[in-house]
């Protein structure tokens, strides 16, 4: 089984460019999640999808946009890239709400120079 | 905003020795879980605790959850090298909006020294 699959796993962008990273799950789970690690601070919810087509702000959404075309894909857009974007990004799936028996991926090291 | 703090910050101890890590808040949540995260991977969901009190074992580790479902502790008996991690606890809000939103601890960073 693949799980959650994340894509880049790393990625150096300059400020002021964009990107998207890649979500991919293929355990047909409705709640998908993205979060940001930053050292010593905990993961913190950007946005969250209750199923295809309903999206939602998580506590720092700033800066960051998301789509949920499909069940199995997820995908985090960057526009206007910041320094402050620096981060481990994480995105998660789980079968039940509240994030409840949520798997993860592998994360995105993403610095922004 | 809810909080849970986890203490202690960092914990370095020998192989064998017991150990408590410890997850506290003043809100209640509807349930909690433990992740536990390797460097340069993403968590891995070890438990989830739903009811007050409830108390969960997985081999060596024995999770509690408090009978007021604000605070939860993770214990480990006859630590291992390969319990090095960090360990995050994560908790759902028990009502009002957000439910979706889980909270997460800063984390444990657990060394184990052979």
């Amino acid at each position: 089984n693949a799980g959650v699959t994340q894509t880049p796993k790393f990625r150096i962008l300059k400020i002021g460019q964009s990107m998207t990273l890649q979500c991919t799950q293929d355990m047909n789970h409705n709640y998908m999640y993205w979060y940001r690690q930053d050292p010593g601070m905990g993961l913190k919810l950007i946005y969250y999808s209750v199923g295809a087509g309903i999206t939602d702000k998580g506590e720092v959404p700033n800066g960051y946009n998301v789509s949920r075309s499909t069940t199995e894909d997820f995908p985090l857009r960057l526009e206007l890239a910041a320094p402050s974007q620096t981060s481990v990004y994480f995105c998660a799936s789980s079968y039940l709400p509240e994030g409840r028996g949520a798997f993860f991926g592998q994360g995105t090291r993403l610095t922004v120079v | 905003t809810q909080l849970l703090e986890q203490s202690p910050q960092f914990l370095s101890i020998q192989e064998g020795e017991n150990l408590t890590v410890y997850c506290n808040s003043s809100s209640v949540f509807s349930s909690l879980q433990w992740y536990r995260q390797e460097p340069g991977e993403g968590p891995v969901l070890l438990v989830t605790v739903v009811t007050g009190g409830e108390v969960k074992k997985l081999k060596r580790l024995t999770f509690q959850f408090g009978d007021a479902r604000k605070d939860s502790s993770l214990h480990i008996t006859a630590a291992q090298p390969g319990d090095t991690g960090l360990y995050l606890c994560a908790g759902a809000p028990a009502s009002g909006a957000g439910s979706y939103q889980l909270t997460f601890g800063k984390g444990t960073k657990l060394s184990v020294i052979p």
